[in-house]
């Protein structure tokens, strides 16, 4: 069964980075591409980008390129995402989920919630 | 990218059928057919409930149903139930090698 597990909640304050972790089990971590999503507080879903770890290669969305950087450890099936330049509005819950066989997102990480305040 | 046009709520009474629209453009939801749907109640993380416009993953109910014309995707929930009680996302692959989500439907269970 396949299970993404994410790091734990963080503060930060605003103009500094953040790292959020993903750790996969249960399937082969290099088969499929992790997308990284947000949700602000009240707000809806928002695709930030995807990593492809075979090929170590991403696609971001055009809101966070240049400020987000995913990276994958194949050697410990985990993802990661880091965003910089933290601002308020980057509060919110992050999520990674599995890149399925139709472009969908089949499997998903428990959220982790960001923090950006002085 | 701009988000695809979801209605902000949606009901309906127990037992019966509501239908979510989700609109785009010809560079994603109509250009392929891979849209989804995603069931979250609050403070958890989504569930797909639709994959590939109308296909269900295995553990969910066929009362949910998906379907796509042009550049509108649809999700349709039949036999409403009060757990059918959240909130309903779509998301699209487009042109660009990217996804973009829906602006989101509350769907209420009178």
């Amino acid at each position: 069964q396949v299970q993404l597990v994410q790091s734990g909640a963080e503060v930060k304050k605003p103009g500094s980075s953040v790292k959020v972790s993903c750790k996969a089990s249960g399937d082969t971590f290099n088969t499929y591409a992790i997308n990284w999503v947000r949700q602000a507080p009240g707000q809806g879903l928002e695709w930030m980008g995807q990593i492809f770890p075979v090929l170590d290669t991403a696609n971001y969305a055009h809101n966070f390129q240049g400020r987000v950087t995913l990276t994958a450890d194949e050697s410990t099936s985990t993802a990661y995402m880091e965003l910089s330049s933290l601002r308020s509005e980057d509060t919110a819950v992050y999520y990674c989920a599995r890149d399925g066989s139709l472009r969908d997102f089949d499997y998903w990480g428990q959220g982790t919630l960001v923090t950006v305040s002085s | 990218q701009s988000a695809l046009t979801q209605p902000a709520s949606v009901s309906g009474s127990p037992g019966q059928s509501i239908t979510i629209s989700c609109t785009g453009t010809s560079s994603d939801v109509g250009a392929f057919n891979y849209v989804s749907w995603y069931l979250q109640h609050p403070g958890k993380a989504p569930k797909l409930m639709i994959y590939g416009v109308r296909s269900r993953p295995s553990g969910v109910s066929n009362r949910f149903s998906g379907s796509k014309s042009g550049n509108t995707a649809s999700l349709t929930i039949s036999g409403l139930q009060a757990e059918d009680e959240a909130d309903y996302y779509c998301i699209s692959y487009t042109c660009s090698n990217t996804y973009v989500f829906g602006t989101g439907t509350k769907v209420t269970v009178l």
